[in-house]
């Protein structure tokens, strides 16, 4: 079982669609991530937020619109997204870091398809 | 930027055969972690290397961190069918940034 959960597990969504992907977790961690992955790739960074701060932000378009309510949650909104947006939205959280990065614990992910 | 290979890209094996997969990146490294990421499912954190020459061991796996701290590997001895999946290295590139490597995908053949 996953402590970081991810919902929803699968969606699709036309091109003017607005939706919102979710992440949980209650690890007591800090930081939080989104990463996208397409098939057969790594998962590529998208977003961090450490202490419910946006720290990096890896020129991704605004029509991914990244939110971090609490240290509990954080929440991805999709706006007027392509077909190659097309993939599975990983989120993951960390302990702070200290003198080096910390493990990462991912989620289950979503996989958006976008017609 | 920085790259972050792993070779091979794919590996096949006969189950009961060993595995390695080689991470090598194009800077000097301040550490480095290993996932496996099951087909269909997600990364998973297996290891974190920090010392130059580190060897570090679980079970069948064995994971190293080059002595000039710029490439390591994970090496798996007698391979089962749980091994299947991706294997990917992961490298920072500043506080919470995470690079993957390309990863590996092994195979196993009962």
């Amino acid at each position: 079982d996953t402590e970081v959960t991810q919902t929803p597990k699968h969606l699709v969504m036309g091109m003017t669609n607005k939706k919102s992907l979710k992440c949980e977790q209650h690890m007591g961690h800090r930081a939080m991530y989104w990463y996208k992955q397409k098939a057969k790739k790594p998962p590529e960074l998208m977003f961090v937020y450490s202490y419910e701060k946006l720290s990096i932000n890896e020129s991704v378009p605004s029509r991914f619109s990244p939110e971090c309510p609490n240290s509990s949650l954080l929440n991805l909104h999709l706006h007027a997204l392509q077909p190659e947006d097309s993939a599975l939205y990983l989120c993951a959280s960390s302990p702070v870091a200290g003198p080096y990065n910390q493990p990462q614990h991912f989620g289950d992910g979503t996989r958006l398809s976008i017609l | 930027g920085q790259q972050v290979m792993q070779i091979p890209q794919y590996q096949h094996v006969q189950e009961g055969e060993d595995f390695t997969t080689y991470c090598n990146s194009s800077t000097t490294l301040s550490n480095i972690q290993w996932y496996k990421q099951r087909p269909g499912g997600h990364p998973v954190f297996l290891i974190q290397l920090v010392k130059s020459g580190e060897v570090k061991k679980q079970k069948r796996l064995t994971f190293q961190f080059g002595e000039a701290k710029k490439n390591s590997s994970l090496h798996i001895t007698a391979t089962q069918t749980t091994d299947v999946g991706t294997y990917f290295c992961a490298v920072t590139s500043g506080t919470y940034k995470y690079i993957f490597g390309t990863g590996t995908r092994l195979k196993v053949l009962a």
